[in-house]
């Protein structure tokens, strides 16, 4: 049963940080590439960054590159997020999602999200 | 990127079927046979329904398929129940190597 629980959400003024983490269980989390993605309140979603399995590769979205930076560490089967700069833009629940064999694109596994609140 | 283009909202009864278009360019739904759908129930985490533009993941009912033409691709979902009202977003990889979703679509089941 594969799960991933987030952690690390909360308020935040602009400008601060936050590292998000994803606990990962139930499969071999260092055969997958993995996701962040976010939904904005009342908004869609919006694909942010994702990690090779060997942390070879990385790509994230216009919106974050250079403040947002995505980690993995295979021995503690956990995905990070650490999102420096925030500006009032960025608040929004963020997912972590594993990819299917097929492709990093395809996310076929979510955790329930975590909220991040960027305000003064 | 800029967002795939979607309906925002669609409607339906029970036992009819509905198509909700996602329409992108020759650098991402076009270029590659790398789109997916994805349905969201209010405050739930998003699930994957379509792959590779027309592979359903097991436990998927087969009342969801997926299709693309040039641009554009699309979900049908057949036999409307009322389990299936959700958002529905489309999602494709893009040519430079970064994801991209749809602005997302509301299916109402009247």
């Amino acid at each position: 049963q594969v799960q991933l629980v987030e952690s690390g959400g909360g308020l935040v003024k602009p400008g601060g940080s936050l590292r998000l983490s994803c606990a990962a269980s139930g499969f071999t989390f260092s055969d997958y590439y993995m996701s962040w993605i976010r939904q904005a309140p009342g908004k869609g979603l919006e694909w942010v960054s994702y990690i090779s399995s060997s942390s070879s590769y990385t790509n994230y979205a216009d919106s974050v590159k250079g403040r947002f930076t995505i980690s993995r560490d295979n021995a503690k089967n956990s995905l990070y997020l650490q999102m420096n700069s925030l500006r009032a833009e960025d608040t929004a629940v963020y997912y972590c999602a594993r990819a299917r064999a097929s492709g990093w694109s395809t996310f076929g596994s979510w955790g329930q999200g975590t909220l991040v609140t960027v305000s003064s | 990127q800029s967002a795939l283009t979607q309906p925002a909202s669609v409607s339906g009864s029970p036992g009819q079927s509905i198509t909700i278009s996602c329409t992108g360019t020759s650098s991402d739904v076009g270029g590659y046979n790398y789109v997916s759908w994805y349905q969201q129930h209010p405050g739930k985490a998003p699930k994957l329904m379509i792959y590779d533009v027309s592979n359903r993941p097991s436990g998927v009912s087969n009342r969801f398929s997926g299709s693309k033409s040039g641009n554009t691709a699309s979900l049908t979902i057949s036999g409307l129940q009322a389990e299936d009202e959700a958002d529905y977003y489309c999602s494709s990889y893009t040519s430079s190597g970064k994801g991209v979703f749809g602005g997302g679509t509301k299916l109402t089941v009247l």
